[in-house]
């Protein structure tokens, strides 16, 4: 079967760096995104990785190694407002997306 | 309209109702999507379309259809409403350009009694 893993819950303190870790074990692989999903809120896209290694985007980058199935999301410089939850998907095979279950950020003051 | 929008924002249907939530989008993309998303879950598609007039299953098609008669709407229609369809539900769409990414509107939360 198809398997996305993400840490249920993570916990930052204000101003410090994170890193969200995602596993993945899909039927083909055609690209994984990152998007930040509030509470109460619709997904938004946050990043895409096809090839491997590092796409930096501001304070958010996304890294990928595909031999290994593993993506992460690393946010630096943390703000209140980064307190959400972060959904990792991979494309399959068949061109739709595999959604992990989202790794929900508590940042403390 | 800028983006994607759905209607109602939440709804509390009696078990054997009939619902349709609507979506509609005007960024002229050809694919839409309709997801669920439950509590330790990760969202699961339930119906998707590539273009105007062809639809496809996705993992959790069984109570769901849709139709698309046109680019901008992509109704979820559920025939006889059972509570385990409690749930909330985002309707998506993606341009066709290199990353082919998916956009989502803002949500129904569906409660079925």
């Amino acid at each position: 079967g198809q398997n996305i893993d993400q840490p249920t819950e993570m916990t930052a303190t204000e101003g410090a760096i994170v890193q969200i870790n995602c596993t993945y074990q899909t039927s083909g692989f055609n690209g994984l995104f990152w998007y930040q999903q509030h509470a109460g809120e619709a997904p938004t896209f946050l990043s895409y990785n096809v090839l491997d290694g590092l796409e930096e985007k501001g304070r958010f980058s996304s890294f990928l190694s595909r031999s290994k199935g593993y993506s992460y999301l690393l946010l630096k410089e943390l703000q209140m407002k980064d307190s959400a939850s972060y959904l990792c998907a991979v494309r399959d095979s068949n061109y739709q997306l595999i959604w992990g279950a989202g790794t929900k950020l508590i940042i403390k003051p | 309209i800028a983006g994607i929008t759905q209607a109602p924002t939440s709804q509390i249907l009696a078990a054997g109702r009939r619902m349709t939530l609507r979506c509609t989008q005007d960024m002229r993309h050809n694919a839409m999507y309709w997801y669920r998303q439950d509590l330790g879950l990760g969202l699961r598609l339930i119906h998707y379309s590539n273009t105007a007039g062809t639809t496809g299953k996705g993992e959790v098609p069984d109570g769901y259809s849709v139709s698309r008669a046109n680019t901008d709407d992509f109704p979820l229609t559920l025939a006889s409403a059972v509570p385990s369809q409690t749930s909330v539900y985002f309707c998506a769409s993606s341009d066709e350009d290199s990353t082919d990414t998916q956009y989502f509107g803002p949500g129904t939360r569906l409660t079925v009694l």
